[in-house]
């Protein structure tokens, strides 16, 4: 595609219910990346895909959280038992390998946790 | 941990100045910079990115430069217009899969 596309854009849930949000990549981009970005805070790094490498799941905040890349090319962030706390814009990135790895970001996936 | 700031936070000027905004970090070895905008309830915006191996980039209005020894980064507009208005976001990429981002500049250009 054109761009990085995330799905679905807005997704409201109950507390204790379980989320699946979903980031297609810019085609033949290898590397991708997820943040979470809480009102009015930074991007905080969450997890990144860089091929068929071990992702680094260095930033994830606790064991609800858990992603996957399958085929290189589609990713699903899921957060299980969601928490108040979770509420957050969730963004998606991928980027080309290389000394010019520009990282292009989807629009994101806006989660409430009600 | 790579600590980035941003000054200002917020910036309001009347369309047509020039302005600089400021990013700097304290871990110098870093690999790239790059600078994106953020507008209101959407994704970010890639503007310029500098290797590590340069001093500047350009694109249009815009100009960043990259100072690694001082760990500093600015990115100038010229002729500011009301589209310009936006959060700008700099990221120091400290290795191939770590960037760290400031908290922005919040960027009000009044017609």
């Amino acid at each position: 595609g054109a761009g990085v596309s995330q799905s679905p854009s807005n997704k409201v849930t109950e507390k204790g219910k379980d989320v699946e949000l979903r980031c297609d990549p810019i085609s033949g981009h290898t590397a991708l990346y997820w943040y979470r970005q809480s009102l009015g805070q930074g991007l905080e790094f969450l997890i990144y895909f860089q091929g068929n490498s071990a992702p680094d799941k260095s930033g994830l905040p606790s064991d609800r959280f858990s992603a996957e890349r399958t085929g290189g090319s589609v990713s699903t962030l899921t957060i299980q038992r969601t928490q108040q706390e979770d509420s957050a814009v969730y963004l998606c990135a991928s980027s080309s390998t290389g000394p010019r790895n520009e990282q292009f970001f989807g629009p994101g996936t806006r989660l409430t946790v009600l | 941990k790579q600590e980035v700031t941003q000054i200002p936070a917020a910036l309001s000027v009347p369309e047509g100045e020039n302005l600089v905004l400021n990013c700097s970090f304290t871990d110098s070895a870093i690999y790239n910079l790059q600078w994106f905008r953020q507008d209101p309830g959407k994704g970010l915006t890639s503007l310029l990115l500098i290797q590590s191996s340069q001093r500047e980039q350009t694109s249009g209005r815009l100009n960043a430069s990259l100072d690694k020894s001082s760990g500093r980064s600015t990115l100038y507009i010229a002729a500011s217009q009301p589209g310009d208005s936006a959060t700008y976001l700099c990221a120091p990429q400290r290795s191939f899969n770590k960037f760290y981002f400031g908290s922005g500049t919040k960027l009000n250009v009044k017609p």
